[in-house]
């Protein structure tokens, strides 16, 4: 099956700075990737996603990279915000499928200093 | 749009009692859904994926006769931690998959979680 690492565990940075989480995967057979971000007492929200057929996708300040013949992807936060402290996991799957399910990393926890 | 609730959002039983958690989609059909177990400062362990009309799929080293789950319709499924004991004392989470209109296929939309507590 599926295994996802997600390093490092816990990240700092000063509000302002950019933030960089990186995940690898080992079944090449997965195609999707999504990043939830948890606030603490909250539910897991989706903040962006990518597909295998893309090397890299961009919301205002988050992106996110893809390297398939290395397996592993990356979350990009730029200018963060003391509203980007949370915990965040990468996972990876299958993008269709009737059964197809997510597994996910073991979550970093960002914290943004003011 | 895409919201999925959970009842109760705690719960605290007597070692030995069964427990019922519900997972709804209020305002989407739901083909599958997925029951996570969350430990403190850890990640989301996938339980079992739950198809609705079928069987649920457990993930290895999961009890089925103790995780029992139903889904027996496109709105609601529910788990229930049968002869819960301590150990089982946990955060338990559920998302939703449809096909909604610009949603990717495989998209999981969470619900805020049942905290179960076992004495």
């Amino acid at each position: 099956g599926e295994n996802v690492e997600q390093h490092p565990s816990t990240l700092s940075v000063q509000e302002g700075d950019s933030a960089v989480i990186k995940c690898t995967y080992s079944d090449s057979a997965s195609n999707y990737f999504p990043w939830y971000k948890q606030e603490l007492g909250k539910r897991p929200q989706l903040i962006i996603d990518i597909r295998s057929n893309v090397g890299e996708k961009k919301d205002q300040r988050i992106a996110v990279t893809l390297n398939k013949t290395a397996k592993h992807f990356s979350l990009h936060i730029t200018e963060t915000q003391p509203e980007d402290s949370a915990v965040y996991f990468c996972a990876a799957g299958q993008y269709t499928g009737a059964n197809s399910k997510l597994t996910f990393g073991k979550g970093i926890t960002l914290s943004v200093r003011p | 749009g895409a919201v999925v609730s959970q009842h109760p959002s705690r719960v605290i039983c007597k070692s030995g009692t069964s427990v019922k958690i519900e997972c709804r989609s209020l305002d989407f059909q739901a083909t599958t859904m997925f029951w996570y177990r969350q430990f403190p400062k850890k990640s989301l362990m996938l339980m079992a994926t739950s198809n609705e009309g079928s069987k649920a799929t457990y993930e290895q080293g999961v009890e089925k006769d103790k995780f029992l789950i139903n889904h027996a319709s496109l709105t609601l499924s529910t788990l229930t931690v049968t002869s819960a004991h301590p150990e089982d004392s946990s955060f338990y989470i559920c998302s939703a998959r449809a096909g909604l209109a610009g949603a990717t296929p495989n998209e999981q939309f969470f619900g805020p979680g049942t905290r179960l507590t076992v004495l």
